[in-house]
């Protein structure tokens, strides 16, 4: 079955200590996206990427990193500048060919950082 | 003004209610609307896309009004496993703009 796979589940990481969060996607979508949702919040968007090696801020980047090597991957990293990196963080995927098409989330990856 | 705004809610209904939730966005200028349902602690997912025209899927109902800018969500003969957090969501100029709303909670009891 296709879809975007989101690793690992529950994430528990350190003050100070840069962390790593694995996206794939197997629909051969050439879009995919960062969301980060805090409680009593929307989903904010943190990167996106069209197309292979390319990628965009989204309008709370700062303190994230991400790269896309290959179409079915979009990594996101953490870094200890990050203020509240503490959040249930989504990935996303969608086509390009058109405006109405819709996003397709993973199951997020839950980060606490104490 | 919020770019999306929804009330959070919690909507209490019983089983078998006729409830409607409506979202108000503020970007005249928005392509493409979306209704998502999003269960505690899980990822949202696509309930159903929102055409000009209006659109139905079984027991929901989805209605855009550009003139007053806001869509709506009907949901007809609630079931229990209806109860979830549904969220607005409207795609801005440009692509990549997706903004998302904080979500209207609904809660069916027997």
């Amino acid at each position: 079955d296709g879809g975007i796979t989101q690793s690992p589940k529950y994430l528990f990481r350190k003050e100070g200590q840069n962390v790593t969060l694995s996206c794939e996607q197997n629909l051969n979508h050439d879009a995919m996206y960062w969301y980060r949702q805090d409680p009593g919040q929307g989903l904010r968007l943190i990167y996106y990427s069209q197309i292979v090696n390319d990628f965009q801020k989204g309008d709370i980047a700062e303190g994230y990193s991400v790269s896309r090597e290959k179409k079915e991957s979009f990594p996101l990293t953490v870094t200890s500048a990050q203020k509240n990196p503490t959040a249930f963080y989504l990935c996303a995927s969608s086509i390009m060919t058109s405006t109405n098409s819709p996003l397709h989330f993973g199951n997020g990856t839950r980060l606490t950082v104490t | 003004r919020k770019e999306v705004e929804q009330d959070p809610g919690p909507f209490n209904v019983p089983e078998g209610a006729t409830v409607a939730f409506n979202c108000t966005y503020s970007n005249s200028a928005s392509q493409s609307f979306f209704w998502y349902r999003q269960d505690c602690r899980k990822e949202p997912k696509l309930l159903m896309s929102v055409y000009s025209s209006g659109n139905e899927d079984g027991r929901f109902t989805a209605q855009l009004n550009r003139a007053s800018q806001y869509i709506s969500l009907l949901i007809r003969d609630s079931k229990l496993s209806d109860s979830a957090t549904y969220l607005c969501v409207v795609r801005e100029t440009g692509f990549q703009k997706l903004v998302f709303g904080t979500g209207t909670r609904l809660l069916v009891s027997p």
